[in-house]
C-alpha cells in the first residue's frame, strides 16, 4: 500500500540547473498538491490540481511549473534552480478538494541548490 | 496577523507528561480543524480532526476547538517518547483552502 510516492528523495542542483520532481499516488484520488516546508516558513503550497487536466497556482508558485500528467501523475518542475528553492517539498493527495477532505503526503524530496 | 498562529516551541517534556499543543486563527469561516503529527525526515500524517467546537478523544490524544475564542488544542495524555515529532495544526474553510499552522517540535524524554 504505496499512498503516494515521490522522486527522488534527495538531489543536488547547481544554480540554473533544471529539474523534475515525480510523484503519483495510488489511492485513486481526484487532488494532488506540491508543498514546500522551510524551517520558521512552515508548509506553503506551490501548486495544486483539483481534478485530472486542471492546475493551480498555490502561495508560492514562482519559479515553478507543474503538470498533472494523468489521474495517478503530478510533476513539480524547476526551470532555472535557485538556491531559495532549497527546500524540501512534498507532494500530496486527497479525493477530492473541499471540506473535510483528508490529504495524505509523500515522504518529500529533499533538494539542495548551491 | 497570520490566518493560522501555532505556539512556536521547541517543547520538551517528561515523559508521562500531559502535553498542550495550541493553536490560533483569525478567520471565523473556518469550519474544520485537523491536528498533523510528522516525524523526522517524513510527510505529516493525520492525527485527528473535528469540525465543531468540543472536544474529540482518540486513545491518549484529545482535540479540543473553541471556535468563539477561535482556539484549538491538542492534548497528549501520558506522553511517550514515540509521541517526539512535529505536530501541525491545519485549518480550512468553505473555500476549501487549507492553512497550516507552521508547526511545533515535541520532544518527549524518557
Amino acid at each position: 500500500n504505496a499512498g503516494v510516492t515521490q522522486t527522488p528523495k534527495f538531489q543536488v542542483l547547481k544554480t540554473g540547473q533544471s529539474m523534475t520532481l515525480q510523484c503519483a499516488q495510488d489511492m485513486n484520488h481526484n487532488s494532488m498538491y506540491w508543498y514546500r516546508q522551510d524551517p520558521g516558513m512552515g508548509l506553503r503550497l506551490i501548486y495544486y490540481s483539483a481534478s485530472e487536466g486542471t492546475t493551480d497556482k498555490g502561495e508560492v508558485p514562482n519559479g515553478y511549473n507543474v503538470s498533472r500528467l494523468n489521474k495517478r501523475e503530478f510533476s513539480l518542475r524547476l526551470e532555472s534552480a535557485a538556491p531559495s528553492q532549497t527546500s524540501v517539498y512534498f507532494c500530496a493527495s486527497s479525493e477530492r478538494q473541499g471540506l473535510g477532505n483528508t490529504i495524505y503526503f509523500g515522504e518529500g524530496s529533499w533538494l539542495t541548490v548551491v | 496577523q497570520k490566518e493560522v498562529e501555532q505556539d512556536p516551541g521547541p517543547l520538551s517534556v517528561p515523559e508521562g507528561a500531559i502535553v498542550s499543543l495550541n493553536c490560533t486563527y483569525s478567520n471565523s469561516a473556518f469550519q474544520y480543524f485537523m491536528w498533523y503529527r510528522q516525524y523526522s525526515r517524513k510527510g505529516p500524517e493525520l492525527l485527528m480532526y473535528t469540525y465543531s467546537s468540543g472536544n474529540k478523544e482518540d486513545g491518549r490524544f484529545t482535540a479540543q476547538v473553541d471556535k468563539s475564542s477561535k482556539y484549538i488544542s491538542l492534548f497528549i495524555r501520558d506522553s511517550q517518547p514515540s509521541d517526539s515529532a512535529t505536530y501541525l495544526c491545519a485549518i480550512t474553510g468553505a473555500n476549501s483552502k487549507l492553512t497550516f499552522g507552521k508547526g511545533i517540535t515535541l520532544s518527549v524524554r524518557p
